[in-house]
């Protein structure tokens, strides 16, 4: 197992439109996170999972994100209607107990 | 969102000086964690602390768990140019509800290491 995957590493898109990042846990990672990080700022929470539900969501996370997990295992994270003030980095996180371990994040850009 | 206060914000040593920063909070953690963080990657945990008085080492690297669960700190010792990298202090509580899990962050302490 080489850690928690995310895909894509880098995403640019345009103003308004949709985005869908991905997120492979450690396998035998039950709870699975999603944050995100602006620049000059440590993460900020967002959701989280424990198995296939979703446990917690922050008021960060408005109706135009969604976060999946349906199986229990990879994670998604979509955005709908892009803005500007979304451009972050996307860090997600997987744990059994105790620390986390992070992913390397998607670094979205909007412009 | 809440973040825990997190100092100093940026620090310049000469390698081989021994480091310090803190990280403080106006609420109880059942745990604290240190993370460091290269440029455009995610954090990795350097150091866990589960217990209040803690002090834990992990190489260079030694944490302490405030006795008030409010504050902890991070020292390194002998700082080398790969410790190079922002460095981060996290607050987690078991307390309750559905926010189990869920880590504050420190806003991170710029670390610079000059050969």
């Amino acid at each position: 197992d080489t850690g928690v995957s995310q895909d894509p590493r880098h995403k640019i898109t345009k103003r308004g439109q949709n985005v869908t990042f991905r997120c492979d846990p450690i396998s035998e990672h039950n709870r699975l996170y999603w944050y995100r990080q602006t620049l000059g700022q440590g993460p900020e929470f967002l959701t989280y999972f424990q198995n296939e539900a979703q446990l917690e969501k922050s008021r960060l996370l408005s109706d135009r994100f969604s976060a999946e997990r349906p199986k229990g295992s990879f994670s998604t994270l979509e955005i709908q209607r892009t803005e500007q003030g979304d451009s972050a980095m996307y860090l997600c996180a997987s744990s059994l107990e105790g620390g986390y371990t992070f992913g390397s994040g998607t670094r979205l850009t909007v412009v | 969102g809440q973040q825990l206060n997190q100092s100093p914000q940026s620090m310049f040593i000469q390698e081989g000086e021994d480091v310090s920063m803190n990280c403080t909070s106006s609420s109880i953690f059942n745990t604290w964690l240190w993370y460091k963080q290269d440029p455009g990657e995610g954090p990795v945990l350097l150091i866990a602390l589960y217990k209040a008085g803690e002090l834990t080492s992990n190489g260079r690297l030694t944490a302490q768990f405030g006795i008030t669960r409010k504050d902890s700190f991070l020292n390194i010792s002998a700082s080398i140019p790969s410790d190079v990298g922002i460095y981060f202090c996290a607050g987690q509580r078991y307390a309750g509800g559905t926010s189990y899990g869920k880590l504050t962050f420190g806003q991170g302490t710029i670390l610079t290491v000059h050969p």
